[in-house]
């Protein structure tokens, strides 16, 4: 069946540093990709989407590649802040209109300053 | 601009009533709603699809007698726990299209 790995978390890191959170997928069809962000008491936020492989999805510094060679969809950010301390998730869909999602575990991320 | 809204965001219960919770799509129509619920510290599972003016289709081992789904309109979807025990208790999130509701916190005493 189609799902979503990401690494375990939590991820820990110090303000300015580099983040990468990898995902990987496994989809029956050719899916779109999602990365997700909620914060601390808060609903499910759409950071970024890409729909086709090599498409670039890029949000608030945050950024993602659909690699299809690599079935991957890894976020990355190069200088992260306290307030980006959330827990990320990755996602794909298959069907149009990005409706049904299949999630992964979710990634935290905690920034100290 | 297009919200999904979640009401209540949180309820307490007595083991063995049952609660509803709604979804309501801001400013544009839903044909289809999504209803996940997340335990702690876990991903979101899918439930249920909820389907405007027919059946809601639900997930494999997701008991529809006990969570049912009501899609009266285009812009509203209800969950409705019913008979609920402390197991019952969980972080229940409804969607449409790629936005998500805030989600809707449920205790269960």
């Amino acid at each position: 069946g189609d799902s979503v790995t990401q690494m375990e978390g939590p991820v820990t890191l110090s303000e300015e540093a580099f983040l990468t959170i990898n995902c990987t997928y496994t989809a029956t069809g050719y899916p779109s990709l999602f990365w997700y962000v909620q914060y601390p008491g808060e609903g499910l936020q759409l950071l970024l989407k890409a729909t086709k492989a090599d498409d670039k999805g890029s949000n608030k510094g945050f950024e993602a590649t659909y690699r299809k060679e690599t079935t991957s969809f890894h976020l990355e950010k190069g200088s992260v802040q306290v307030s980006d301390s959330a827990v990320y998730f990755c996602a794909l869909s298959l069907n149009t209109g990005f409706q049904k999602l299949v999630f992964g575990t979710g990634t935290r991320l905690l920034v100290s300053p | 601009g297009a919200v999904v809204s979640q009401h209540p965001s949180w309820v307490i219960c007595k083991s063995g009533t049952s609660v509803k919770i709604e979804c309501r799509s801001l400013d544009f129509q839903a044909t289809t709603m999504f209803w996940y619920r997340q335990f702690p510290k876990q991903s979101l599972m899918l439930m249920a699809t909820s389907n405007e003016g027919s059946k809601a289709t639900y997930e494999q081992g997701v008991e529809k007698d006990k969570f049912l789904i009501n899609h009266a309109s285009l812009t509203l979807s209800t969950l409705t726990v019913t008979s609920a025990h402390p197991e019952d208790s969980s972080f229940y999130i409804c969607s449409a299209g790629t936005l998500f509701g805030p989600g809707t916190r449920l205790t269960v005493l």
